[in-house]
């Protein structure tokens, strides 16, 4: 099994809403990531997680919070999000070898609006 | 913090003619990842390169890592509408943080 899996495909929410992108995958990979990608524009690195433990915050607003409930899950858990926060959510997973750079694999992404 | 960029932007080529996109950096660069995204579509890795000079090839696509590791192409000969897509380079750092360029939007015109 060589893919990464995202649930819901599409979100639509309100701004007082709370809801939880999740994150699947079953390659063993130790490393699971969280991009932002808007419109015309690169993904943006949000959250890394390296054997469960969150390695890198990029500065991310609270109002995102992620959760590595264990190493094949990866949840994003939104609250009070605005209409800027609206993109398509990339969650991608690697291997972690010492002294390699790994490829990364990407889920299909949740399509987010925040109306 | 370190930065790729990608020229060109956009590149609309007739079908069966070749393409190349640029990836450079002001900094040495350990390594460098290619993507490539569909339309609606999520990344998928295509190649990494690591050595100065580095040469690798897919078919019809061609990569290449300069020998003083700060640039890197894509070329893609006799492209195919299948070919469509943006393409990024992307840097993997320490501690898996993976940074990617501005991209290279492909049309092709059949």
């Amino acid at each position: 099994d060589t893919e990464v899996t995202q649930t819901p495909k599409h979100l639509v929410m309100g701004m007082t809403n709370k809801k939880s992108l999740k994150c699947e995958q079953h390659m063993g990979h130790r490393a699971m990531y969280w991009y932002k990608q808007k419109a015309k524009k690169p993904p943006e690195l949000m959250f890394v997680y390296s054997y469960e433990k969150l390695s890198i915050n990029e500065s991310v607003p609270s109002r995102f919070s992620p959760e590595c409930p264990n190493s094949s899950l990866l949840n994003l858990h939104l609250h009070a999000l605005q209409p800027e926060d609206s993109a398509l959510y990339l969650c991608a997973s690697s291997q972690v070898l010492a002294g390699r750079y790994n490829e990364q694999f990407f889920g299909p992404g949740t399509r987010l609006t925040v109306l | 913090g370190q930065q790729v960029m990608q020229i060109p932007q956009y590149q609309h080529v007739q079908e069966g003619e070749d393409f190349t996109t640029y990836c450079n950096s002001s900094t040495t660069l350990s390594n460098i990842q290619w993507y490539k995204q569909r339309p609606g579509g999520h990344p998928v890795f295509l190649i990494q390169l690591v050595k100065s000079g580095e040469v690798k090839k897919q078919k019809r696509l061609t990569f290449q890592f300069g020998e003083a590791k700060k640039n890197s192409s894509l070329h893609i000969t006799a492209t195919q509408t299948t070919d469509v897509g943006t393409y990024f380079c992307a840097q993997k750092t320490s501690y898996d943080k993976v940074i990617f360029g501005p991209g290279t939007s492909l049309s092709v015109i059949p």
